[in-house]
């Protein structure tokens, strides 16, 4: 079973400029959830979405992040303008079940993002 | 919202030594705690969880415990390899109406050969 693909895996920006990552979940997986994970420390929830809706958005800066999964399967995760402090690996993961129950979660490889 | 503190942030054992990580947490609703264990440029992944309705868990070296009154859970691995070196996450997630999982700091674990 392929696992969860996310693309690039590094970036390296200017601050201000603009950045978009890519999240292929496991197939089949019903729940998609993005972490941004600083250096040194836990990932945070961005955002996670079930099918193609969005479930919990609370920690997303919204004034320059967005997201989007379209047709509940790929996701897309853009920064627009980006700062200095997100510069972090921007992790991808999914889930099999509606988010309504417990369940392990399958973590993609990370894009590591440099804002200079 | 939740909290989960883990500690140590380091720790460095000889190997065949055991290893001991604690977490706590503040919301006394969460019930599902994973453990994550992450290598140099790759994702979490999950090793171990245990529900709140069971106290300990084992899997081969590793067991979790769980100690809901205390609010706190631990991660203990025996025997422990060079390649259990990795970062180790513990997490907890609320039992509201969908799954929201915090995570903790995180333990560098080293496992010197």
């Amino acid at each position: 079973e392929a696992g969860v693909a996310q693309s690039p895996r590094y970036k390296i920006i200017e601050k201000r400029q603009s950045v978009a990552f890519w999240c292929n979940p496991i197939s089949g997986h019903a729940t998609l959830y993005w972490y941004q994970q600083i250096l040194g420390q836990g990932p945070k929830l961005l955002i996670q979405f079930q099918n193609n809706g969005v479930v919990d958005d609370s920690q997303l800066p919204k004034d320059r992040f967005s997201a989007e999964r379209l047709k509940g399967v790929d996701s897309t995760l853009k920064i627009q303008p980006a700062k200095l402090e997100d510069s972090a690996v921007y992790l991808c993961a999914s889930s099999l079940y509606e988010v309504r129950l417990t369940d392990t979660q399958y973590f993609g490889p990370g894009t590591r993002l440099t804002v200079l | 919202g939740e909290n989960v503190e883990q500690h140590p942030s380091t720790l460095s054992v000889q190997e065949g030594d055991s290893a001991v990580i604690k977490c706590t947490y503040s919301d006394s609703a969460s019930n599902y705690f994973p453990w994550y264990k992450q290598e140099l440029g790759k994702g979490p992944q999950l090793i171990i969880d245990i529900r709140s309705n069971v106290g300990e868990k084992k899997d081969q070296r590793i067991a979790v415990t769980l100690n809901k009154t205390a609010k706190h859970f631990s991660l203990h691995i025996t025997e422990t390899q060079p390649e259990d070196s990795a970062v180790y996450f513990c997490a907890a997630s609320s039992a509201g109406g969908y799954q929201k999982v915090t995570f903790g700091t995180g333990t560098k674990l080293q496992v010197i050969p």
